[in-house]
């Protein structure tokens, strides 16, 4: 069973950068593609970028400037980096595999984390 | 950039009735290109329908997809109580490749 689990800190200062990790078991880490999504609290699903396993990237535009997104297939691990954050990156982050047949479509996620963006 | 437009954002229903839930899109998007997911307090997404119609792995049969163009439509022919939840329609194509409608919370009547 593939599972994912993020870990990184539950509160940032502004300005500062969010850091996040995912850890992905149970399954191969080739052959898809690994995103970080975002959901600010009670409001919906934003995108924010993906990592291939061969390391190609794709960013969300509206994000791109402060978005890094990197993999270790080493360790079946893949980070999110982003700079310069205000309250309005505060979300629960979650990574999520993506398979493709025609689109990217998300069929396994983390159970997600919260982070809070304040001083 | 595409706009996915859900409707209504609420629903309410009640157990055993059929949902029709509606994704409009800004631009014409390939019907191979849109997905749709059941989200629960306090869980992740979970993926039902992804290429408009091809149920995922573990969906049952009363949930389905159709559509193609602008306009997708998430039916669950008989309402379960597990179903009651919020629905997010998802499309891949150009930029961004990848955009969430902003849901539809069916609750129980």
């Amino acid at each position: 069973q593939v599972q994912l689990q993020e870990s990184g800190p539950g509160l940032v200062k502004p300005s500062e950068t969010l850091s996040l990790t995912c850890t992905v078991s149970g399954g191969s880490f080739s052959s898809y593609y690994w995103n970080w999504i975002r959901q600010p609290p009670g409001k919906g699903l934003e995108w924010i970028g993906y990592i291939h396993y061969s390391g190609t990237t794709m960013y969300n535009p509206s994000l791109k400037s402060r978005v890094t997104i990197s993999v270790d297939t080493s360790k079946n691990q893949f980070s999110l980096s982003l700079s310069s954050v205000t309250a309005a990156d505060t979300a629960v982050y979650y990574c999520a595999r993506g398979f493709t047949i025609f689109g990217i479509w998300f069929d396994y996620w983390g159970q997600g984390t919260l982070v809070t963006v304040s001083s | 950039d595409i706009v996915l437009t859900q409707s209504p954002g609420t629903l309410s229903l009640s157990p055993g009735e059929r949902a029709t839930l509606s994704c409009r899109a800004s631009q014409s998007v390939s019907s191979s290109y849109l997905a749709w997911y059941q989200q629960k307090p306090g869980q992740a997404p979970r993926l039902l329908i992804y290429g408009a119609s091809s149920r995922a792995t573990g969906i049952p049969d009363r949930f389905s997809g159709s559509g193609s163009g602008t306009d997708f439509t998430l039916t669950i022919s008989r309402l379960e109580p597990e179903d009651f939840a919020v629905y997010y329609c998802q499309q891949y194509g150009s930029s961004p490749p990848i955009t969430f409608g902003q849901g539809t919370r069916l609750e129980i009547k």
